[in-house]
C-alpha cells in the first residue's frame, strides 16, 4: 500500500504545453504539499493545503496552481511550460500537531522535462 | 527567517568507517530539525527527528542525531558505514510553532567506498 502516491512518474512535453501532475495520500492526514527539486538536487516547497485550504504559497508563479478536490489529493496543474520547470516535483503530507512537529511522508517523485 | 546549512555537498567514507553529516540551524529559538535520506530516483525517507525531548535521537539503519542547542547543531552520524548507505541527505527544519513550513538544507551526497 503506498501511503502517498504521484502520477505520473515521468512527464515529457514541450515549452507551452499545459500538464497536470496528480497526489494522493491514503494516510488520512490534513495536510499536503508541493515541492520542486531542481537538477542540484535542491528542495523548496512550492504550496501547502490543510483541509483542502492553501496556507503556504511561495511567490511561486501563478502559472503552477494546486487544486485540492479533498484532503487526500492535491493536484499540481501547471500552464504554459517553461524550459526552468523542468524538475522533479515531489507531494508530501503530515498531520498538523500542537507545536507543528510532525513528519512530512514524501511521494515518489514525478519528473518533468520540459523541451 | 529559519535557516539550515548542511556542510560539505559530498562525503566519502570507507566500509565500515564512521559516517559523520553535518548540520547546522539559525533560528531564534530552537526548531524541530529533520534527517532524510534520498535514494537514487526516489522520494524522501525520514531518518529521525528531534522535537525537543531527548537530545540525542536515534533513527532508522542505525543512524543517529545529537542536537547541541550551544553549537546550533544537529550532525548525523552511523558507526559504521554500509554500502546500502550511499544516498543523498538531507537535513531540515521546522520553527517551533511554526506552522510545518519546511526549510531543506542543501543535502550531502553519500559515497560509500568498498
Amino acid at each position: 500500500d503506498t501511503a502517498v502516491s504521484q502520477t505520473p512518474k515521468y512527464l515529457v512535453t514541450q515549452m507551452g504545453n499545459d500538464k497536470s501532475i496528480k497526489c494522493e495520500q491514503n494516510l488520512g492526514h490534513d495536510t499536503m504539499y508541493w515541492y520542486k527539486q531542481d537538477s542540484k538536487k535542491f528542495l523548496k516547497i512550492m504550496f501547502s493545503y490543510n483541509n483542502k485550504e492553501l496556507i503556504i504559497n511561495e511567490t511561486v508563479p501563478n502559472r503552477f496552481s494546486p487544486k485540492s478536490p479533498d484532503k487526500a489529493h492535491l493536484n499540481l496543474h501547471i500552464n504554459s511550460l517553461e524550459l526552468g520547470d523542468s524538475a522533479v516535483y515531489f507531494c508530501a503530507s503530515s498531520q498538523v500537531l500542537a507545536g507543528g512537529t510532525d513528519t512530512q511522508y514524501f511521494g515518489p517523485g514525478t519528473r518533468l522535462t520540459v523541451l | 527567517a529559519q535557516s539550515v546549512t548542511q556542510l560539505g555537498s559530498h562525503v566519502s567514507v570507507s566500509e565500515g568507517a564512521l559516517v559523520l553529516l553535518r548540520c547546522n540551524y539559525s533560528s531564534s529559538v530552537p526548531p524541530y530539525l529533520f534527517w532524510y535520506v534520498q535514494y537514487p530516483n526516489q522520494g524522501l525517507q525520514l531518518l529521525l527527528k528531534y522535537t525537543s525531548a531527548a537530545t540525542l535521537v536515534k533513527g532508522i539503519n542505525g543512524f543517529e542525531a545529537e542536537f547541541k542547542k550551544s553549537e546550533t547543531s544537529f550532525h548525523l552520524t552511523k558507526p559504521s558505514a554500509h554500502m546500502s548507505d550511499a544516498a543523498e541527505y538531507f537535513c531540515a527544519v521546522i520553527p517551533s510553532g511554526g506552522y510545518q513550513k519546511v526549510t531543506f538544507g542543501t543535502g550531502t551526497k553519500l559515497q560509500v567506498i568498498p
